[in-house]
C-alpha cells in the first residue's frame, strides 16, 4: 500500500523567504504526482502535476521536482508572500486512477 | 462557473438518518471520486466511478453507497448516518489524459 508522507506538518517563515515543502512516497511505481493548495474551509486547488518521466515542472513562482527512484518530490515557492499561507498537499497516482494523499504541510508566511 | 459543484455545502443531521450528498460537473469527464477529509487522516477515498453505472469501493466505503446515472452527476448516500461520519466530504473529477484531479468546494457534514 502506498504511503505518502509530508514533513514538516507545519512551517512558519517571514515574507520573502523561499519555501521548501517535502513529499515522500514508499512505492516508486507511480504515474504522476500532483501538488495541491487548500485554504481553510475550502476545496483543493491543483497547483502542479508532474509526470513520472519528468524531473521538474514550473508555474510562476512554483517549481516541483520529482525523484521517482528515491520516492521524493519537493515543491519550491520562491519569494513567499502572506497570500501563500495555506495547506499544501501532495498526492501520487499509480496504475489505477486513484490518488494517495499526504496529510499536508500547513504554511504560514509572516508579513 | 465552477467545474465541480457540491450540494449541500453544510448539513447537520441526526444519527440514523439517510443522507444524500450531490456532486455535479460540467466538464464531461468519466472519472469521479468521493473523499472524506478528517484531521490526522488526510483525504481518504470512499467510492469512485469510471463512467455511468461503473462504480467501485475505495478504502473507507463501509456505510456509504454511490450512484452514477449520468456523466454529470455522482451521488453519495449515507444509508444510516453515524457520528463517525461527521467529516468534510469532497468530490473530485479526473482529467481524461493524466487524471489530474479537480475538486469541488466540499460539504461539511455533522451527525449528532
Amino acid at each position: 500500500k502506498q504511503e505518502v508522507t509530508q514533513i514538516p506538518a507545519a512551517l512558519s517563515v517571514p515574507e520573502g523567504e523561499n519555501l521548501v515543502l517535502n513529499c515522500s512516497f514508499t512505492d516508486s511505481a507511480i504515474y504522476n504526482l500532483q501538488w495541491f493548495r487548500q485554504d481553510p474551509g475550502k476545496g483543493l486547488t491543483s497547483l502542479l502535476l508532474i509526470q513520472s518521466s519528468q524531473r521538474e515542472q514550473t508555474s510562476g513562482r512554483l517549481n516541483a521536482s520529482l525523484d521517482k527512484s528515491s520516492g521524493r518530490s519537493t515543491l519550491y515557492i520562491a519569494a513567499s508572500q502572506p497570500g501563500d499561507s495555506a495547506t499544501y498537499l501532495c498526492a501520487v497516482r499509480q496504475a489505477d486512477y486513484k490518488l494517495s494523499f499526504g496529510a499536508g504541510t500547513t504554511v504560514t508566511v509572516r508579513a | 462557473d465552477a467545474d465541480v459543484t457540491q450540494t449541500p455545502r453544510n448539513r447537520i443531521t441526526k444519527t440514523g438518518k439517510r443522507i444524500m450528498l450531490e456532486c455535479s460537473q460540467t466538464k464531461g469527464h468519466d472519472r469521479m471520486y468521493w473523499y472524506r477529509q478528517d484531521p490526522g487522516h488526510g483525504l481518504r477515498l470512499i467510492h469512485y466511478s469510471y463512467g455511468v453505472k461503473d462504480t467501485d469501493k475505495g478504502e473507507v466505503s463501509d456505510g456509504y453507497s454511490v450512484s452514477r446515472s449520468k456523466t454529470e452527476d455522482f451521488l453519495l448516500t449515507l444509508e444510516s448516518a453515524t457520528s463517525s461520519q461527521t467529516s468534510v466530504y469532497f468530490c473530485a473529477i479526473g482529467g481524461p489524459l493524466y487524471n489530474e484531479q479537480f475538486f469541488g468546494p466540499g460539504t461539511r457534514l455533522t451527525v449528532l
